[in-house]
């Protein structure tokens, strides 16, 4: 799986739209880029995924530039339960194969 | 929203002493996964499990480890003789196995072995 670079960590105002980045620049043409989330120790939770099109779900949106070797994950009206850590993950899944996680990106949403 | 569900949610432990940890993953999942996160690290793979075998294992998945699908729902982790080195959260996880299907995981087992 190719190598993801984010921020350590990030603050967003309540309301506001969080814009998360990641950079992905060794990724390879059939790996898709994959977002999940960690709230306190809990188990990770997926939140969306794409291969190059932009995607949209009821989490969050996911934008993956045209070269493919970054994407941003937008969370459009930040609550406080959006406090997270937040991981991308580069990933070529044909069903069976494991996530491998890097230490993501802790969002703190200020109230 | 079907979830995974894990059993218990705190287990403690003396060291030497064998451990088992419960999972039920979604109903139609085929693919099945343990992952560890020691307090302050990364989530790290533990071991992958489909049809009744080990599909892969990571380093950390020593003979003191072992998996096991003992009915058509439940899914375990038996450590044999834990160290103090195994405290740690343990994530199981599930995908219905298509291609790109995301993992979805329960909220762990707390391990605390003293």
């Amino acid at each position: 799986d190719a190598k993801t670079t984010q921020p350590p960590s990030m603050d967003c105002a309540e309301g506001r739209a969080a814009n998360l980045p990641c950079n992905h620049s060794t990724i390879s043409g059939n790996e898709y880029v994959y977002w999940y989330r960690q709230i306190h120790s809990q188990g990770p939770q997926y939140i969306i995924h794409g291969l190059k099109n932009n995607e949209t779900n009821e989490m969050a949106s996911l934008i993956i530039t045209e070269d493919r070797k970054s994407s941003t994950l937008i969370l459009p009206h930040a609550t406080l339960r959006d406090t997270a850590v937040y991981y991308c993950i580069v990933h070529d899944n044909f069903g069976n194969e494991k996530l491998t996680f890097g230490t993501g990106t802790r969002l703190t949403i200020i109230p | 929203e079907p979830e995974v569900t894990q059993t218990p949610s705190h287990q403690v432990t003396q060291m030497g002493q064998e451990v088992i940890l419960r999972c039920v993953p979604i109903s139609n999942h085929l693919y099945f996964y343990w992952y560890r996160q020691i307090l302050g690290q990364k989530v790290e793979f533990l071991v992958s499990f489909y049809n009744n075998e080990i599909s892969e294992k990571s380093e950390i998945f020593d003979d003191q480890f072992s998996v096991e699908r003992p009915d058509g729902s439940n899914f375990t982790l038996k450590i044999r003789s834990t160290k103090l080195e195994d405290s740690a959260m343990y994530f199981c996880a599930s995908s219905i196995g298509t291609a790109n299907s995301p993992l979805h995981f329960g909220n762990g087992t707390r391990l605390t072995v003293t």
